[in-house]
């Protein structure tokens, strides 16, 4: 298996906190993704990156922010977490854009 | 018209009999795709690739892929009931595009 971490994996706060969601991965891989899963929509793009500080929204971009300040770590931040931000968030690695991508374990998160 | 379609199922075929899960995609320029499977409460896992026109298999999984078409079938053969999953198809239009996923088709396998 890859080797995807997320943390942490279940997480419940409450609506107006920040959030910080982290991937590590020791793959060595250029690509890291965050995505979130709902029922009925599947897994949508959040944001990517595709190098140290380079990084590109995705298709529900707003209400999260990204860094990546070393290959091996993606973070995701809620700065202000709100009810329908609740969803379960994977992260995933890949070595190229069109490669296919290694899902870490995802991570619970409810907003209360 | 989505990017890529799965029908959402719940897919049923009785154990042993071959389970046939279908994904369209719209851009005909399209080259790379991908199918995982979701164990419910999992990540996904990728269980196949395919690059060509044609088939692939896999042990008991062929991908199947027809470009003139523009659809992506996945094969199981002799299904068990650990097959029961959801099956998500992905696609990439070139090297250049990231992986667009389908809403999966969840497949249940009936002993």
């Amino acid at each position: 298996d890859a080797g995807i971490t997320q943390s942490p994996r279940h997480k419940v706060t409450e609506t107006g906190t920040p959030v910080t969601l982290r991937c590590h991965q020791t793959e060595n891989h250029r690509y890291m993704y965050w995505y979130r899963q709902d029922p009925g929509h599947g897994l949508r793009l959040i944001h990517y990156s595709y190098g140290v500080k380079d990084t590109d929204k995705g298709e529900v971009s707003d209400g999260y922010s990204v860094s990546r300040s070393k290959t091996e770590d993606f973070l995701l931040t809620l700065e202000s977490a709100t009810s329908s931000q609740t969803s379960v968030y994977f992260c995933a690695i890949s070595e190229s854009l069109s490669q296919p991508q290694h899902f870490g374990d995802g991570t619970r998160l409810s907003i209360l | 018209q989505k990017e890529v379609e799965q029908n959402s199922g719940p897919l049923s075929v009785p154990e042993g009999a071959i389970a046939s899960l279908n994904c369209t995609y719209s851009d005909r320029g399209s080259q790379s795709f991908f199918w995982y499977r979701q164990y419910s409460g999992k990540s996904p896992e990728l269980i196949m690739f395919i690059y060509s026109n044609g088939d692939k298999e896999d042990g008991r999984f062929t991908a199947q892929l027809n470009k003139a078409s523009q659809y992506v079938s996945l094969l199981i053969r002799d299904s068990q009931p650990s097959d029961s999953a959801t099956y998500l198809c992905a696609v990439a239009k070139t090297s250049y595009d990231k992986v667009i996923f389908g809403p999966g088709t969840s497949l249940s396998v009936i002993p």
